[in-house]
């Protein structure tokens, strides 16, 4: 059954630094997202993307966050300069179409744990 | 106010007894859908079961069914014939009319712990 995946699975860094989190996203899927999990609160939306562009973010996602499909395949999440409280799980999760048909289910990643030291 | 109120933080259930896990939003939008997943000890977010606002009819999928009362603004999950591997938290999430986007809203979760 074709799934969405992510590396890395974990990813330490240091305060200031820049990450690069990647997800493949089912192949015949056109809606991208992600999302983040705080430890033990609930998961929260940043941004959606489709059609090569953002579609919609939230309020977490300032100028410190950008994404790209740089290929066919892939769907990245950038942070420049990673804060304390950036540390959360973060999900890609995909969908084949937006809307009420049914469809527009989303399906998770297994996330990217991020730690920021 | 919450879109998505989940109001059991957690729960105890006996092996092969069903449980219910409750679920309430608050929308004014009449286009929706609400979703339930399941995030186990190991973190990844499983998608079990999908209401579409306008469907008449209950979604159910295998062990798990979804009583939807529109009226009451609730989706309640039922799990039947519970299994130990279904121990794990539960979120409810709503995607909220087309004009809001696709973005899903989530609940706080619920913890279940089937006991053997």
């Amino acid at each position: 059954e074709p799934e969405v995946t992510q590396t890395p699975s974990h990813q330490v860094t240091q305060m200031g630094q820049e990450v690069i989190l990647r997800c493949v996203p089912i192949s015949n899927h056109l809606y991208f997202y992600w999302y983040r999990q705080i430890l033990g609160q609930k998961v929260e939306f940043l941004v959606s993307f489709y059609n090569n562009e953002i579609s919609e973010k939230s309020e977490i996602f300032d100028d410190q966050f950008s994404v790209e499909r740089p290929d066919g395949s892939n769907f990245t999440l950038k942070i420049r300069s990673t804060k304390l409280e950036d540390s959360a799980m973060y999900f890609c999760a995909s969908s084949l179409k937006a809307g009420t048909s049914g469809k527009e289910t989303q399906y998770f990643g297994p996330g990217t744990r991020l730690l920021v030291l | 106010a919450q879109k998505i109120t989940q109001t059991q933080p957690g729960m105890f259930v006996q092996e092969k007894e069903a449980v219910t896990l409750d679920c309430t939003y608050d929308t004014s939008d009449p286009s929706y859908g609400l979703f339930w997943y399941k995030q186990p000890s190991s973190g990844e977010m499983i998608f079990l079961i999908y209401q579409g606002s306008y469907d008449q009819q209950n979604a159910t999928e295998g062990r798990y069914s979804l009583n939807f009362q529109k009226a009451r603004k609730s989706a309640n999950l039922v799990i039947s014939a519970s299994q130990l591997g279904d121990s794990a938290m539960y979120f409810c999430a709503m995607r909220e009319g087309l004009a809001a986007g696709n973005k899903l809203t989530f609940g706080g979760g619920t913890r279940v712990l089937v006991k053997p």
